[in-house]
């Protein structure tokens, strides 16, 4: 099992410009989560999807975020246009039902300059 | 009050010490809770669940105290590779999957 994968690692961009971050759950997991960590707010959970569906997105900053999981393979965080205040580690994780915990992927690492 | 609380820390133990954690819960309906561990710059992972009777997992013992809403985590005997961020996790209830993450507990093991 190859985990959580998430893409890319790193993100440098200017201000203005739209990132993509991209996620693939691990396979048979219904749940997938999108959280951003900081170190003055912590893990903070953007929204989540069970079976490809958004359940709940308030926690998503404000409408420059979206997210989009149009199957059950894959996951996007797209913001536009990109802000300074959005430098963050954005994790993805996915769980089966969230009882047994959850897995997190590798992060993306975003710097908006 | 935050749904989940947490001392930052840092905890500075020497090896071999024992050093305990805890974490506190607003929500009296939450029913799954779990230990996380985070080494810098990497993602969490799950160190261990904690169950309503208590469990352990070798040098680490996970305990649920519903009553005063708060669960702990012990480490016996700590290593330099336990230096790590502890977050705590809680589930809210009422059905909810969906994880809260305390702001995690620094533990720091010196030689």
């Amino acid at each position: 099992d190859a985990g959580v994968i998430q893409s890319p690692r790193h993100e440098v961009t200017e201000m203005g410009q739209e990132v993509t971050l991209r996620c693939k759950p691990i396979s048979g997991h219904d749940y997938l989560f999108w959280y951003r960590q900081t170190m003055m707010r912590g893990l903070e959970l953007l929204i989540y999807f069970n079976n490809n569906v958004p359940i709940d997105d308030s926690g998503m900053p404000e409408d420059r975020f979206s997210a989009k999981m149009p199957n059950a393979s894959f996951s996007t965080l797209k913001i536009q246009p990109s802000e300074p205040r959005d430098s963050a580690v954005y994790f993805c994780a996915s769980s089966s039902s969230g009882l047994y915990g959850y897995t997190f992927g590798s992060g993306t690492r975003l710097t908006v300059v | 009050r935050k749904e989940v609380e947490q001392d930052p820390g840092p905890f500075n133990v020497p090896e071999g010490a024992t050093v305990a954690f805890n974490c506190t819960y607003s929500n009296s309906a939450s029913q799954s809770f779990f230990w996380y561990r985070q080494d810098c710059r990497k993602e969490p992972k799950l160190l261990m669940s904690v169950y309503s009777s208590g469990n352990e997992d070798g040098r680490f013992t996970a305990q649920l105290n519903r009553a005063s809403q708060y669960i702990s985590l012990l480490i016996r005997d700590s290593k330099l590779s336990d230096s790590a961020t502890y977050l705590c996790v809680v589930l809210r209830g009422g059905g909810s999957y969906i994880p809260t993450f305390g702001r995690g507990t620094s533990l720091i093991v010196h030689p």
